[in-house]
């Protein structure tokens, strides 16, 4: 079965400082996964993916995520955390589902960046 | 939010009443879907479609019900068997094909008494 996982459910940074919310993935064939952000009582935005090529995928507003295909992870990073980052993230990996496709979303990290 | 909207952001009902959410998108998606999100968790897939007139139950479809008779429209109906209706949905929206992300709406937070 297709699963995602999200080890913390809570992620303190001081502003500033480095940022990683970690994610791993089980998925049959070749993974497509993706990096959301939610905001309070908001829909879920995009902030990157990785298909193929580069382990190294950047994506919006600064954050970047490697993938690593021994350890089955796909960990989102930032070099400098803003307060404004503070948000609830949400790793997801796309797969093949009947005669199309699918998504399963890890159970989602809240990072707080403390100022 | 993209190209989705949903209405309407704040629904209340009665035990025992159906109510219908709304998905719209303009952005030419194939696929669209429809989540439920409670309180500290994860995104539960409640139905998708990957294309008109064709629709897929998702791990909680009981007691709900959906119509994809329009490729911009996606309803979804919570009906009165759903036994824990309370909660935030959210439509998403996605061009078929491995690679590409999914666009959400700005979700709908049904409260039912």
């Amino acid at each position: 079965a297709q699963s995602v996982a999200q080890p913390e459910d809570q992620v303190n940074v001081a502003e500033g400082n480095p940022l990683t919310v970690k994610c791993t993935y089980s998925v049959s064939g070749n993974p497509y996964l993706f990096w959301y952000v939610q905001y309070p009582n908001r829909g879920l935005q995009f902030l990157l993916k990785y298909i193929t090529g580069d382990n190294l995928v950047k994506g919006s507003y600064g954050f970047e995520a490697e993938f690593n295909k021994s350890q089955t992870s796909f960990h989102l990073k930032k070099p400098s955390a803003l307060v404004s980052d503070s948000a609830l993230y949400f790793c997801a990996v796309r797969f093949r589902w009947g005669n199309g496709q699918n998504f399963v979303f890890g159970p989602g990290t809240r990072l707080s960046v403390l100022p | 939010d993209g190209g989705i909207t949903q209405s309407p952001k704040y629904l209340f009902r009665k035990e025992g009443q159906n109510v219908t959410l709304s998905c719209e998108q303009n952005l030419n998606h194939d696929a669209m879907y429809w989540y439920r999100q409670d309180p500290g968790q994860g995104l539960r897939l409640i139905y998708y479609s990957q294309i008109v007139n064709d629709f897929q139950k998702g791990d909680i479809a009981e007691g709900y019900s959906v119509s994809r008779e329009k490729k911009e429209s996606f309803p979804l109906t919570v009906t009165s068997a759903q036994k824990n209706p309370t909660a935030f949905y959210l439509c998403a929206s996605s061009h078929s094909g491995d690679s590409y992300e999914q666009y959400f709406g700005p979700g709908t937070r049904l409260t039912v008494t």
